[in-house]
């Protein structure tokens, strides 16, 4: 059973570096064609995919916000890390990690998120 | 703005048959995954590829693409499928992941 749940401070002052693991369990980050991604959703907006590392190492950023991101693994530990600098209000948000499952029945392979964390809110306030 | 365009809200009366849509022009080129989102949860993956369903998933949920156009049916909705429907895929790159801007369902 695949599980994963973020973890991180829930208020963060603006300008602050923004520190969140994603600790999972029932997979490894090893497997081929693994990944673990970071989707956030401001109250009341659209789901905002922001970044996505695969079990090679390979990551992906949003283009949007790809200065401002670093994502991590730690195999060992089953964790992925995700850094956001320079955080503002508008960063207020629902964090959300998920599994990235892979289906090689198609071409080119196609990826999906199967499974969610429950989310952890972060607010940006002095 | 999102790659992905969504109508903002769809509304269908129980028991009915509704299509939530999604287009752009990355879908051309790749699939698209359909997250159901209730209020105050995390999204459930309901359709991937083009009509594959997860484990636990109710078979009145279908998903179809055409052109540059995603679309996910449900035939005979029910009172517990109002919630927030999102579309994700690959934006014109390929390298990125893009979500729609959701469309929200209301039973009736």
């Amino acid at each position: 059973q695949i599980t994963l749940k973020e973890s991180g401070p829930t208020l963060v002052t603006p300008t602050q570096t923004l520190t969140l693991t994603c600790t999972f369990s029932g997979f490894s980050l090893s497997t081929s064609g693994v990944g673990v991604g970071w989707i956030r959703q401001p109250p009341g907006q659209a789901l905002e995919w922001l970044a996505l590392i695969y079990w090679d190492d390979d990551k992906r950023y949003s283009p949007s916000l790809r200065s401002r991101l670093t994502i991590t693994k730690d195999t060992s530990k089953d964790h992925v890390v995700l850094t956001m600098t320079n955080m503002d209000p508008v960063d207020t948000a629902t964090y959300y990690c998920a599994h990235r499952e892979v289906d090689y029945s198609v071409s080119p392979p196609f990826y999906y998120f199967d499974y969610w964390g429950q989310g952890t809110l972060v607010t940006v306030s002095s | 703005s999102s790659e992905l365009t969504q109508d903002p809200a769809v509304s269908v009366a129980l028991g009915q048959t509704v299509r939530i849509t999604c287009q752009g022009d990355s879908l051309r080129t790749y699939y698209t995954s359909w997250y159901q989102q209730r209020p105050g949860q995390a999204p459930v993956l309901v359709i991937y590829i083009k009509n594959k369903r997860p484990s636990g998933i109710p078979d009145r949920f279908s998903g179809s693409s055409s052109g540059n156009t995603a679309s996910l049916t449900i035939t005979g909705a029910q009172a517990e499928d109002e919630a927030d429907y999102y579309c994700e895929s690959r934006d014109s790159s390929g390298d990125h992941v893009v979500f729609g801007g959701g469309t929200k369902l209301t039973v009736l």
